[in-house]
């Protein structure tokens, strides 16, 4: 079975400083993707990142950067020089094959920037 | 290009009242995706749609709960003889894997209140 750990439930960082949001994940599928979105206090889910299991690249995207490492089942976000905007709640999520199957979340980390 | 659409946004009901919620996808999306979220944590998928046929229901999907997606476009998810451990965020998504959008893209979700 597939599974999505997010071991910090809440984080709270002042302005401009990094942090990194820690994803485990357990699957057989030698082929899945793996996904971060962002959910901001209105609730909608916004799409972020999706990374396939053949590609352990990092990727960096202004702020935003991933590591993925596949001998340790992880996925991590890292956001550098946080802003007030960037508090959300941040859901880790995997999906077996080509990733248009349904997804299975983590329960997520609540992200909390001070000014 | 238009996002994904849920209404109505806001839903409250009392116990054992029926409910129905849409999902209009994004134009040309041929999956559909509706997941259930509850507080603290995160989404769980419920069932999704190939066009207009049913894939996969999860076990989640009580018999009180019915989806249809009769024209293989927008989609209804209906709730018979609602309790209160039915409260949640209903989401939808879409995705397109024949052209390539594997990404599962959210609407802004449907809260349920069940008094």
């Amino acid at each position: 079975a597939q599974k999505v750990t997010q071991a910090q439930t809440e984080i709270s960082v002042v302005e401009k400083e990094d942090v990194t949001l820690d994803c485990v994940y357990e699957t057989r599928d030698t082929t899945y993707y793996l996904f971060w979105y962002k959910q901001p206090p209105s609730g909608e889910l916004v799409f972020l990142i999706r990374r396939n299991s053949f590609d352990e690249q990092n990727e960096i995207s202004g702020r935003y950067s991933w590591n993925f490492q596949k001998s340790t089942s992880s996925f991590n976000f890292t956001i550098t020089a946080s802003q007030v905007v960037d508090s959300a709640v941040y859901f880790c999520a995997l999906s077996e094959a080509a990733g248009n199957t349904p997804l299975v979340f983590g329960k997520g980390t609540r992200l909390s920037v001070i000014a | 290009d238009t996002g994904v659409s849920q209404n109505p946004r806001h839903k409250i009901t009392k116990r054992g009242q029926n409910v129905t919620f849409r999902c209009d996808p994004i134009s040309e999306h041929n999956r559909l995706y509706w997941y259930r979220q509850t507080l603290g944590q995160g989404p769980e998928f419920l069932t999704y749609f190939q066009n207009e046929a049913q894939l996969e229901k999860s076990r989640l999907l009580s018999d009180r709960f019915s989806a249809e997606r009769p024209k293989g476009s927008f989609s209804t998810l209906e709730i018979q003889r609602t309790e209160q451990g039915d409260s949640a965020m209903y989401l939808c998504a879409s995705s397109s894997p024949t052209s390539g959008q594997e990404t599962q893209y959210f609407g802004p979700g449907t809260r349920l209140l069940v008094l």
